[in-house]
């Protein structure tokens, strides 16, 4: 069976801070791994990745895959209050016509 | 503005009634996808439709219908058999592209059961 695994659930840092966030998957024809934060309703897109190796960067908040040990990180450095959001990390499989398949999420809460 | 509206944001059921909750998007995207997500739960897929008037049960269809019956809308029709409908329901739509299934999410619809 397909699943998507995030860890930790849930974490609480101080503003300036730097956070790693986890994502491990098993999946059968991997095709791509997408991040999105979702800060009260619609999650929002933040990254697609496909290739191992190749870091994804926006502003402060990076990401990359890995492909041989099944896993992705999204770091984001300098953390601010308005990063705290829960970031959803969903593979899409080959297997089901490309549909996600969603992890439970992380809750990122900063504190000032 | 592009995006995904769906409505209401809050649904009240009563017991044994059926409720509909809208979506629609005006992205020009061929594929429409429901959601359910419940407290420190990851997003489940209810339905989704690759094409107009066609459509496929995903993870947990049991309790729901859907319809496509024009590319900008896709309603989600909670029925009366689903027994625990308390939920926050999120719709989403792409393009599939090969590996770019990039889907955007509208801001979604809390439901609750009086």
């Amino acid at each position: 069976e397909d699943k998507v695994v995030q860890s930790p659930l849930s974490l609480v840092v101080h503003e300036g801070d730097t956070v790693t966030l986890n994502c491990s998957y098993e999946v059968t024809n991997f095709r791509s791994l997408l991040w999105y934060k979702q800060e009260k309703k619609a999650p929002t897109f933040l990254f697609m990745l496909t290739s191992s190796g190749i870091e994804k960067k926006s502003g402060r908040l990076s990401s990359i895959l890995d492909k041989k040990e099944l896993f992705s990180i999204l770091n984001i450095t300098a953390t601010q209050t308005g990063d705290s959001a829960v970031y959803l990390c969903a593979v899409a499989s080959g297997g089901s016509q490309g549909n996600l398949i969603f992890g439970k999420g992380t809750k990122l809460s900063v504190k000032p | 503005d592009g995006g995904i509206t769906q409505s209401p944001k809050y649904l009240f059921r009563k017991e044994g009634q059926n409720v509909t909750l809208s979506c629609e998007q005006n992205l020009n995207h061929d594929a429409m996808y429901w959601y359910r997500q419940d407290p420190g739960q990851g997003l489940r897929l209810i339905y989704y439709s690759q094409i107009v008037n066609d459509f496929q049960k995903g993870d947990i269809a049991e309790g729901y219908s859907v319809s496509r019956e024009k590319k900008e809308s896709f309603p989600l029709t909670v029925t009366s058999a689903q027994k625990n409908p308390t939920a926050f329901y999120l719709c989403a739509s792409s393009t599939p592209q090969g590996a770019k299934n990039i889907q955007y999410f509208g801001a979604g619809t809390r439901l609750s059961v009086l």
